[in-house]
């Protein structure tokens, strides 16, 4: 089985620049997750989908992030503009539709932003 | 606010040692507890589960970890650890009244040879 497919691995912008990521969730995977985790501390969540409607994104900063999940399958988060403190990596995760909603893992995205 | 705490952020183990490390979660209601490790190099992976029943779970690698409700707890041990075992360990936490996970800080174990 295919594992939570992430790009890029990793990325360098400066201040007030753009930059988006994407994932593919393990197949029929039916809830994705993104998370952002800063250095020394656990990743934190920022939006949760079921199938491609949002069932959470309570600490989603929506002035400057984005996410998007069409047709249910892949997603794509975004920041525009990004500041210093989004400096962090950025993890997908899926779930199957009746796991409990144990999560399986992408590598990651980390981004720096100078 | 809802919130997972792991009380310790390095440990440092000669092989053989036991472990046990620490998780409390906040109060609000029932929850689904999970332990998740990240070996060097590697992506985050479930390391073991506990929803209901039995509360002491058994996970991959020997690892188990005790549910004890009266403290909110939900401790990871293993008996004798390995030097493969060196890796970050989260603790998390689903409120089943919601979606949400909240992932604990992070312990780095690192075990000596």
């Amino acid at each position: 089985e295919a594992g939570v497919a992430q790009s890029p691995r990793y990325k360098i912008i400066e201040k007030r620049q753009s930059v988006a990521f994407w994932c593919n969730p393990i197949s029929g995977h039916a809830t994705l997750y993104w998370y952002q985790q800063i250095l020394g501390q656990g990743p934190k969540l920022l939006i949760q989908f079921q199938n491609n409607g949002v069932v959470d994104d309570s600490q989603l900063p929506k002035d400057r992030f984005s996410a998007e999940r069409l047709k249910g399958v892949d997603s794509t988060l975004k920041i525009q503009p990004a500041k210093l403190e989004d400096s962090a990596v950025y993890l997908c995760a899926s779930s199957p539709e009746a796991s409990g909603y144990e999560q399986y893992f992408g590598p990651g995205t980390r981004l720096t932003v100078t | 606010a809802q919130s997972v705490s792991q009380h310790n952020h390095h440990v440092i183990l000669s092989e053989a040692a036991s472990l046990e490390l620490g998780c409390n979660y906040s109060y609000g209601g029932t929850v689904n507890l999970f332990w998740y490790v990240q070996y060097p190099g590697q992506h985050l992976q479930l390391l073991l589960k506990y929803f209901s029943g039995d509360p002491l779970v058994k996970g991959i690698k020997g690892f188990e970890a005790e549910f004890i409700k009266s403290k909110f707890s939900f401790n990871l041990r293993k008996p004798s650890v390995q030097w493969s075992d060196t890796a970050e360990y989260f603790c998390a936490v689903r409120y089943t009244g919601g979606f949400k996970t909240i992932f604990g800080a992070g312990t780095r174990l690192f075990v000596k040879a």
